[in-house]
């Protein structure tokens, strides 16, 4: 079972602060996405990087993922309130599926206003 | 363009009985997939299904537990004799092709087994 750890696993800091959260595997994976989920809520798509050293920016948001393909990181500048929730990576198992995912536990961000 | 829908949002069940757990994927959208979240611990994958037919079942438990994708309606999750260890959030996913790069959530179902 092909694992992806996430840290930190709590993060609480103040809007305005830049971020950054990692998620590292000792697999390769063929492509990484990551989410964030709200409580209550199911995870929404937030980016899904498939070429090793690739970055992709979303406003204030920033992925990489890493040459290897094995980790990725996720960096959030001058974070918000609403950036607040549980940030998840996933990714697709490389050894055959290529629809299965595998999640890791997750990034619980807290924005304090 | 409704997204992935998932009833019922909340459900409790004590020992024993049956829980069903529904899914409507995305408008065009032919491939579901279910997940299971437990307290404390990532989504698991449970299974993939396509329009009557189960593709992978490898992360779905042999007994109690099983799944259809009928030709008309929803996908259904489907838990006999639930135990309390079957509380969880299930989250179902669709996607229009069998890639995880594609597949899209909906909001879950919260089953409290008491």
């Amino acid at each position: 079972t092909q694992l992806l750890e996430q840290s930190p696993q709590f993060l609480s800091i103040q809007e305005g602060e830049n971020l950054t959260v990692y998620c590292n595997s000792s697999s390769v994976f063929s492509s990484l996405q990551w989410y964030r989920q709200e409580p209550g809520e199911g995870p929404v798509l937030l980016v899904t990087v498939v070429t090793g050293g690739e970055v992709k920016k979303l406003k204030r948001l920033t992925f990489q993922f890493g040459d290897a393909r094995k980790d990725s990181s996720l960096h959030i500048t001058a974070a918000q309130p609403g950036d607040t929730g549980l940030y998840l990576c996933a990714g697709d198992n490389s050894g055959g599926s290529n629809y299965k995912l595998t999640f890791g536990k997750g990034t619980l961000l807290t924005v304090n206003p | 363009n409704a997204g992935v829908m998932q009833n019922p949002r909340h459900l409790v069940r004590r020992r024993g009985q049956e829980a069903r757990l529904r899914c409507s994927p995305m408008k065009g959208h032919s491939h579901v997939y279910w997940y299971r979240q437990l307290p404390e611990e990532g989504l698991k994958f449970m299974v993939y299904l396509q329009k009557e037919n189960i593709i992978d079942e490898s992360g779905m438990p042999k007994e109690r537990f099983s799944a259809e994708f009928p030709k008309e309606g929803p996908s259904i999750l489907r838990i006999q004799q639930v135990v309390r260890g079957d509380s969880a959030a299930y989250f179902c996913a669709s996607s229009p092709h069998p890639r995880a790069t594609e597949q899209y959530f909906g909001p879950g179902t919260r089953l409290t087994v008491t």
